[in-house]
């Protein structure tokens, strides 16, 4: 099946400092990624859609100045957390969408678990 | 209302059990269903998917959705201790753009 990576797969940050996070497909190309945020016991909550060069569309209440995503290739989307505060720390995980309709499959990374201290 | 509801758990069975997994929605546009399944500190990794109505098989597993009752369900056969993990619900509309998720329930087979 495809495969989807994430780097890092956890990081511990300080608070005020920004955090890079990789999101790729290697084995077929995403022109559609997505980044969902996972508390504790909790559920995946879409923060965003990426679509390969052009703007990231933003769920309800989540701020774009302060998750900067950025889908460069066809297998590369990053989401970097600006200015990050302890209640950033989460389980990140990104999606990777192998077609170009709504009903294809998406493919989940492993999640990367961010620590802002 | 959450538009999907599903029982976090946890349940816990004993190896070889039949095991039935279930959630509720509230979206009459959903068509697409999905189960997957994520094991602790890991992504999700896509089970079963199925469209509108029916019942779908794949090896030990059967996914069935009622869409007259908004209901859909995993059924796990000869349940085995690896089956343990979270299994999550999703759905998602005919030209929908995203996926919507259960809370996701925790399963566990002991043997």
């Amino acid at each position: 099946g495809a495969v989807v990576s994430q780097h890092p797969s956890r990081v511990i940050c300080k608070s005020g400092t920004s955090v890079k996070i990789e999101c790729r497909s290697l084995d077929f190309q995403a022109t559609t990624m997505f980044w969902y945020r996972q508390f504790p016991k909790q559920s995946l909550m879409l923060m965003a859609t990426s679509n390969e060069g052009s703007k990231a569309t933003y769920e309800q209440g989540v701020e774009k100045d302060k998750f900067l995503i950025n889908h460069a290739s066809l297998t590369l989307s990053t989401l970097t957390v600006t200015s990050a505060h302890p209640e950033d720390s989460s389980f990140y995980i990104c999606s990777a969408r192998d077609g170009g309709q709504p009903t294809d499959t998406q493919y989940f990374g492993p999640g990367t678990r961010l620590t802002v201290l | 209302q959450k538009e999907v509801e599903q029982d976090p758990g946890p349940l816990s069975v004993p190896e070889g059990a039949i095991v039935s997994l279930n959630c509720t929605y509230s979206n009459s546009a959903f068509q697409y269903f999905m189960w997957y399944r994520q094991y602790s500190r890991k992504g999700p990794e896509l089970l079963m998917y199925t469209y509108s109505s029916g019942n779908k098989e794949d090896g030990r597993f059967t996914a069935q959705v009622d869409k007259s009752s908004k209901y859909i369900s995993l059924f796990i056969r000869d349940s085995q201790p690896s089956d343990s993990a979270t299994y999550l619900c999703a759905m998602s509309a005919i030209g929908g753009n995203k996926l919507v998720f259960g809370a996701g329930t925790i399963l566990r087979v002991k043997s």
